[in-house]
């Protein structure tokens, strides 16, 4: 199975720019995956890695290094509506058929005025 | 507009009585998975589905049933709830088991006494 490892909790303040940092361990790697969840709602897509690097969304941008088994989420210019759960989720190659992802126990971000 | 619907949002229900949670797609996706999410355990998936008629386990398929007879319905089914299926859970669509985009309906929120 897949290991993943994020920070249970951190708080910023509005404007900042804040890293969440997401470590994992599994074999046939096939992607990473961040996730946005407000409390008492579904998680929606951020963003989606799977070759090394930066990918820059708007104020959100997400890293990559397969060989550290690490990602980060860095959110620039952070509002109070950015107060939310941030999940990290791992692919690996389908045994059987299916990719299945396996999600880390997310992120609380606390930003305060 | 495109979404995932799920029924009931919230159920209360007692030990041993079938339920089933209802979830739908508009999106015209072939994959379709459920996950539980639990405090301190993150997303968990259940069981998932690549088309009509195929359907599989993920990593905590005990005490649960699904079907996926057409395209757009996947059903979760307790047969006999315990207490330890209190849960939130989420339905969750894909276009294919490779896309990186799931989509997550609403939530149902399941407490068994």
């Amino acid at each position: 199975g897949q290991n993943i490892d994020q920070p249970t909790e951190m708080t910023a303040t509005e404007g900042a720019i804040v890293q969440i940092n997401c470590t994992y361990q599994t074999s046939g790697f096939n992607g990473l995956f961040w996730y946005q969840q407000h409390a008492g709602e579904a998680p929606t897509f951020l963003s989606y890695n799977v070759l090394d690097g930066l990918e820059e969304k708007g104020r959100f941008s997400s890293f990559l290094s397969r060989s550290k088994g690490y990602s980060y989420l860095l959110l620039k210019e952070l509002q109070m509506k950015d107060s939310a759960s941030y999940l990290c989720a791992v692919r690996v190659l389908p045994s059987g058929g299916s990719y299945i992802p396996t999600f880390g126990r997310g992120t609380s971000l606390i930003v305060h005025p | 507009e495109a979404q995932v619907t799920q029924n009931p949002r919230y159920l209360i229900t007692v030990t041993g009585k079938k339920l089933t949670v209802t979830c739908s797609q508009n999106m015209n996706h072939e994959y379709m998975s459920w996950y539980r999410q639990d405090p301190g355990l993150g997303l968990r998936q259940i069981y998932y589905s690549m088309n009509v008629e195929v359907t599989d386990k993920g990593d905590v398929p005990e005490g649960y049933k699904v079907s996926r007879k057409e395209k757009r319905n996947f059903p979760l089914i307790l047969e006999s709830p315990s207490p330890n299926q209190t849960s939130l859970y989420f339905c969750a669509s894909s276009l294919s088991p490779a896309s990186y985009e799931q989509y997550f309906g609403p939530g149902t929120r399941l407490t068994v006494t």
